[in-house]
């Protein structure tokens, strides 16, 4: 089963513009993590925030936390067309016996030049 | 540092048969995930191993699969008989606990079944 849910499943917007999606999940976590996927690659890491952050950045990546609501943002600033990909949210969840990393369904980016 | 390496990058077989997929992790990674993506289901965690031990295994989907991890530097996992349905793109991943908690991912070993 899926802990973290994306949205919106897909967005498309111009070079330049801002992207941003968001994941809420369902139990309590250690920290919450954003990947990307390039078609037919595997999974990068972009960012982690921990559960007991509220905000962070990286270069033109944004990332909110709110563990009252149970959810997260990722925004994306100046987007490029080299962004086009899809962004997963993962959850790192709150286990004594081993962490456990559990991903969102996905919001698909079309960055259009 | 090679990353996580998996093979192979293409199994296409036919129902019925024995597959067999490959990983190393990372060199130092004390943990290690599969998972297994599909447009229908996206990223699904199938298990993971914490020093070479199995902590979760309960996304497994059937008796059919089979995961083990014989030492640090080496995983398999394995479907017996494979299924059609079993087509998907199956990913293998590490990190090292208490560290930085990122995983890194293999480039995935796309999976036909016929």
């Amino acid at each position: 089963s899926q802990q973290g849910e994306e949205d919106p499943q897909a967005l498309s917007i111009q070079e330049g513009e801002n992207a941003t999606m968001n994941c809420s999940y369902k139990t309590s976590i250690n920290n919450l993590q954003w990947y990307r996927q390039n078609s037919g690659r595997g999974l990068v890491h972009l960012i982690l925030i921990r559960s007991n952050e509220r905000e962070k950045h990286s270069g033109r990546l944004r990332v909110t936390l709110d563990t009252s609501k149970k959810s997260s943002s990722l925004l994306i600033t100046a987007s490029r067309a080299a962004d086009t990909a899809s962004y997963f949210c993962a959850t790192d969840d709150n286990k004594a016996a081993g962490n456990k990393l559990t991903f969102g369904g996905g919001t698909r980016v079309l960055v259009k030049p | 540092d090679a990353g996580v390496i998996q093979s192979p990058r293409h199994e296409v077989t036919e129902m019925g048969q024995e597959v067999t997929l490959r990983c190393k992790p990372i060199s130092g990674h004390n943990s290690l995930f599969w998972y297994r993506q599909t447009m229908m289901r996206g990223l699904e965690l199938l298990i993971y191993f914490n020093n070479n031990v199995p902590i979760d295994d309960s996304g497994m989907p059937e008796d059919r699969f089979s995961a083990k991890m014989p030492n640090a530097s080496f995983s398999t996992l394995k479907i017996q008989p494979s299924e059609p349905r079993d087509s998907a793109v199956y990913f293998c991943a590490s990190r090292k606990t208490g560290g930085d908690e990122k995983l890194f991912f293999g480039s995935g070993t796309q999976l036909s079944v016929l």
